[in-house]
C-alpha cells in the first residue's frame, strides 16, 4: 500500500514564525501535492511538484513555498505564519496519469494552529 | 475553469438504508475523470470510487456505486446498505485529461445513525 507521511499531527506556531510541513511518500510517485481544508471550502490546491526541483502554483499560493530536493520528500513553508493561515493541511501523491488517470493517495493531514 | 458543486453540505441516513450524494461539474472538456473521496472523522481521504468520461457504463465498488449523467453534468453517489462506518466528509472530485490535478468539490457530510 502507498503511505504517505506527514510530520505533524497537529502544529501549534506563532504569528511570524517560519513553518515547515514535511511530507514524505514510498511508492517512487513523481506527483505531489500540499492542500489546504477548511470547513465549507472543500480542498484548495496550494502547490504542486511533477518532478524533483519542479513546482507549479496551485489556486491559493500566496503566502506559501514549497521545496522539493528528493523525490519522495514535498515541504510547504510558511514564510511568515499569519492567523488567517489556521488550517488543516493534507498532502498528497500519484503517478503520472499518462493515459490512464491515477488516483491521488492521502496523507493524515497536519491540524496547523498559528496564535 | 471547471467547477465542482455538491450541493448538500450534510446528509443524514438510517443505517442499512440507502443515500445518494449528489455533485454536478462544469467543463468544456471531453477527456476526464471523476472522483468520490471518502474522508472518515480523523482518519485519512481515501478514493471511494472513480469513473471515465468515456465510460457509458457506471462504476460500482462494492455498496458504492455512481450515476454518471455526461449530457447533464452530474455525478451522484449511491452509497448502499448504509454503514455506521460509512460516516465520514465526501468530496466529489474533477480531473481533466490534460492534468495531474484534482477540483474538488466543497464536500458532504454524511452521518449514518444506529
Amino acid at each position: 500500500d502507498v503511505k504517505v507521511t506527514q510530520s505533524s499531527r497537529y502544529l501549534v506556531k506563532r504569528t511570524g514564525e517560519k513553518v515547515f510541513l514535511e511530507c514524505v511518500q514510498d511508492m517512487d510517485h513523481e506527483n505531489m501535492f500540499w492542500y489546504r481544508q477548511d470547513p465549507g471550502l472543500g480542498l484548495r490546491l496550494i502547490y504542486f511538484s511533477y518532478d524533483v526541483k519542479m513546482k507549479e502554483k496551485g489556486d491559493i499560493p500566496e503566502g506559501y513555498s514549497v521545496s522539493r530536493e528528493k523525490k519522495e520528500r514535498f515541504s510547504l513553508i510558511l514564510e511568515s505564519a499569519s492567523t488567517n493561515q489556521t488550517s488543516m493541511y493534507l498532502c498528497a501523491s500519484s503517478s503520472p496519469s499518462r493515459g490512464a488517470t491515477q488516483p491521488q493517495h492521502f496523507g493524515d493531514g497536519t491540524r496547523l494552529s498559528i496564535l | 475553469a471547471q467547477t465542482v458543486t455538491q450541493s448538500q453540505p450534510e446528509m443524514s441516513v438510517q443505517e442499512a438504508e440507502t443515500v445518494t450524494l449528489s455533485c454536478t461539474y462544469d467543463t468544456s472538456e471531453s477527456n476526464y475523470y471523476l472522483f468520490w473521496y471518502k474522508q472518515p472523522p480523523s482518519r485519512q481521504m481515501i478514493l471511494a470510487i472513480r469513473q471515465e468520461a468515456y465510460k457509458q457504463q457506471n462504476a460500482t465498488e462494492n455498496r458504492f456505486s455512481v450515476n454518471f449523467q455526461k449530457a447533464a453534468k452530474s455525478f451522484s453517489l449511491k452509497i448502499s446498505d448504509s454503514q455506521l462506518g460509512d460516516t465520514a466528509m465526501y468530496f466529489c472530485a474533477f480531473m481533466w485529461g490534460g492534468s495531474e490535478k484534482l477540483v474538488f468539490g466543497k464536500g458532504t457530510k454524511l452521518t449514518v445513525n444506529p
